[in-house]
């Protein structure tokens, strides 16, 4: 498989209980990007790395989200303390060098928090 | 203010018929203008991707317009099947901060019905 992979594909959780999503991107790919989508909305940026290097944040995230992409390749992001609010799909998304900037998404992991 | 604006928020049609999906959009410096599907519960995939000097394109039954004077594109869905139901999303981009940032709409949820 070439594309974006994402897990796990869905997560129930307790609020107040910590989780973690992992993003691999398409190998040849040095941009990674995560967002979130609430039910009837389009996606909303929380991050974007450039190879290791993680080059903006979005205000929506909070200090209670991290993202890592170590050595440049696969990416997480861990929600801690999770609230009712925090329930939606995130979405991976990775591209190539290239100016145009196409993004290829993942299937996304959806977040149920109780 | 970047934002992205699509109407109808929701169309339902008739197998084989034709539809106009509508999307305007406020972004500065302007890059391009993207088109992208969204199945239920799927991550988007990119239908069509143009710049300030292209005024269409076409990806099979999918024609895509844009007037960058009055800063408004168009999805034109052909001869409509089943599997075209799905949310259409409209993704205006900018460069900013040394890379391409996008702004997603909120989408439109295209039921084709038999």
């Amino acid at each position: 498989d070439t594309g974006v992979s994402q897990d796990p594909r869905h997560k129930i959780t307790k609020r107040g209980q910590n989780v973690t999503f992992r993003c691999d991107p398409i190998s040849e790919h040095n941009r990674l990007y995560w967002y979130r989508q609430t039910l009837g909305q389009g996606p909303e940026f929380l991050t974007y790395f450039q190879n290791e290097a993680q080059l903006e944040k979005s205000r929506l995230l909070s200090d209670r989200f991290s993202a890592e992409r170590p050595k440049g390749s696969f990416s997480t992001l861990e929600i801690q303390r999770t609230e009712q609010g925090d329930s939606a799909m995130y979405l991976c998304a990775s591209a190539d060098r290239s100016g145009a900037n196409v993004l290829t998404f993942g299937a996304g992991s959806r977040l149920t928090v109780l | 203010k970047n934002q992205v604006e699509q109407s109808p928020q929701s169309l339902i049609i008739l197998e084989g018929k034709n539809c106009t999906l509508q999307c305007n959009y406020t972004v500065s410096p302007f890059s391009n203008l993207r088109w992208y599907k969204q199945d239920t519960g799927r991550g988007p995939v990119s239908l069509t991707i143009m710049t300030f000097s292209e005024n269409t394109k076409s990806n099979g039954r999918y024609t895509a317009t844009l007037d960058a004077d009055t800063k408004q594109s168009s999805l034109h869905i052909t001869a409509s099947q089943l599997s075209d139901s799905a949310s259409y999303i409209c993704v205006a981009s900018f460069f900013s901060g040394g890379y391409n940032k996008l702004i997603f709409g909120a989408g439109t949820r295209l039921a084709v019905h038999p």
